[in-house]
């Protein structure tokens, strides 16, 4: 099966530097690649997705980088603000199968 | 992105007792629905794939007769946690898959915390 690592687990930064999230997946099967964030006690939600047709892809101030070689993707963040901070899960899943396997997760801590 | 409810949000129940969870697609059918626990501070731990008009499939290690998926309509699917002991206290999440043209992509419930006293 799928096995999907994240570091760090905690990221602390100043406002208005950039932050850096890593993912790293065993299957080379898997092709769908989202990124959700988490705030305290709320939903995991969607805020970028790649899929391996690309290498990558960005959404104003978010973006995420894919090497399908090297079975790695990384989230982005520039210009961090304080509502950015929450926890971020990666996931690995192969496109039109059921399965997400997530990360265990980045609790970032944008600093005013 | 689609909208998917969940109900309750939280609920605190006595030991022995079962308890509810419903998951519902609000602007969309889901032919799929996925059952998630997560425990404090860590990550999702999917539990079942809800397949509508049919049997669950249960991850490893999770006990279908004491989770009980049913996934009767394409807009509903419903987790029963029978006999609820402390143990399963925890942050049980659901999430529907929606087709979103490029592929298939995954969106939460809000989540139900289930205190098991």
């Amino acid at each position: 099966g799928e096995n999907v690592e994240q570091h760090p687990s905690t990221l602390s930064v100043q406002e208005g530097d950039s932050a850096v999230i890593k993912c790293t997946y065993s299957d080379s099967a898997s092709n769908y690649f989202p990124w959700y964030k988490q705030e305290l006690g709320k939903r995991p939600q969607l805020i970028i997705d790649i899929r391996s047709n690309v290498g990558e892809k960005k959404d104003q101030r978010i973006a995420v980088t894919l090497n399908k070689t090297a079975k790695h993707f990384s989230l982005h963040i520039t210009e961090t603000q304080p509502e950015d901070s929450a926890v971020y899960f990666c996931a690995a899943g192969q496109t039109g199968a059921n399965n997400l396997f997530f990360g265990t997760g980045t609790r970032l801590t944008v600093i005013p | 992105g689609a909208v998917v409810s969940q109900h309750p949000s939280w609920v605190i129940c006595k030991s022995g007792t079962s308890v509810k969870i419903e998951c519902r697609s609000l602007d969309f059918q889901a032919t799929t629905m996925f059952w998630y626990r997560q425990f404090p501070k860590q990550s999702l731990m999917l539990m079942a794939t809800s397949n509508e008009g049919s049997k669950a499939t249960y991850e490893q290690g999770v006990e279908k007769d004491k989770f009980l998926i049913n996934h009767a309509s394409l807009t509903l699917s419903t987790l029963t946690v029978t006999s609820a002991h402390p143990e399963d206290s925890s942050f049980y999440i659901c999430s529907a898959r929606v087709f979103s043209g490029s592929g298939y992509e995954q969106y939460f419930g809000p989540g139900t915390r289930l205190t098991v006293t």
